[in-house]
């Protein structure tokens, strides 16, 4: 099964700032089956990025997803403090997985 | 509006059995695949396990550490689905969400779209 790993595991930034997380893969993704996900505490995951690169309906263009093959990038843009959250990448080839999770947090 | 609704959850014994239930409303659940993802307490997401709307076959796919103790089925007619746990081990404890995904491809398991509020497991002697 493919290993996802995300980096850094905890990110501390002001508002306003910009976000870069990372997930790579420990083998290239089926057709770029990575999505990310928004989990805030205490509720369901929020689907934010698909295919890895497209955008789910209702998800702020704050909100951006890039890269192919082994090597995803989620970016914030101009963060605010409701974007405190732990924010997951998974790949939907089969079988799915999940990275450990990145932990954000606004200052 | 797309609804999902998770029931079932309890405090079980290793080597119990339970099964979960996943009530659904605002969409064509006959045509959808429906998924399910597990959280321990305090870690990070897993995928469950898969089935397939029946135009698809009904095909089921399931994690390796569930494989041949869980067992997900569908209720076309009260859109329903179901995840049957058996043989539960304390590595099981956590809370069961089902979710129904984004289109599903013959060589993927689908994102999850729409989630479920959440029902725990709690797997303990």
């Amino acid at each position: 099964e493919i290993v996802l790993t995300q980096s850094p595991g905890t990110l501390s930034l002001s508002p306003g700032e910009r976000a870069t997380l990372s997930c790579r893969a420990s083998q290239s993704v089926t057709s770029n089956y990575l999505a990310w996900y928004q989990q805030k505490p205490g509720q369901a995951p929020r689907l934010l990025i698909y295919g890895a690169s497209s955008r789910a309906p209702g998800i702020p263009d704050r909100f951006s997803g890039t890269g192919s093959g082994t090597d995803f990038t989620l970016t914030i843009s101009r963060l605010e403090p409701e974007d405190l959250a732990v924010y997951y990448c998974q790949q939907y080839g089969r079988p799915s997985t999940f990275g450990q999770g990145t932990r954000l947090e606004i200052k | 509006e797309v609804q999902l609704v998770e029931s079932g959850g309890a405090l079980v014994q290793p080597g119990r059995s339970l099964r979960l239930s996943c009530t659904t409303s605002g969409f064509s659940f006959r045509d959808s695949a429906m998924s399910w993802f597990r959280q321990a307490p305090g870690k990070g997401l897993e995928w469950v396990g898969l089935i397939r709307s029946e135009t698809y076959g009904g095909t089921r796919e399931y994690a390796a550490s569930v494989k041949g103790r869980f067992t997900i089925s569908r209720d076309d007619s009260n859109s329903v689905a179901h995840l049957q746990m058996y043989r539960l081990t304390t590595e099981d404890t956590g809370v069961y969400y089902c979710a129904k995904p984004l289109r599903v491809y013959p060589d993927s398991t689908g994102a999850g779209k729409y989630w479920g509020q959440g029902t725990l497991v709690t797997v303990s002697s």
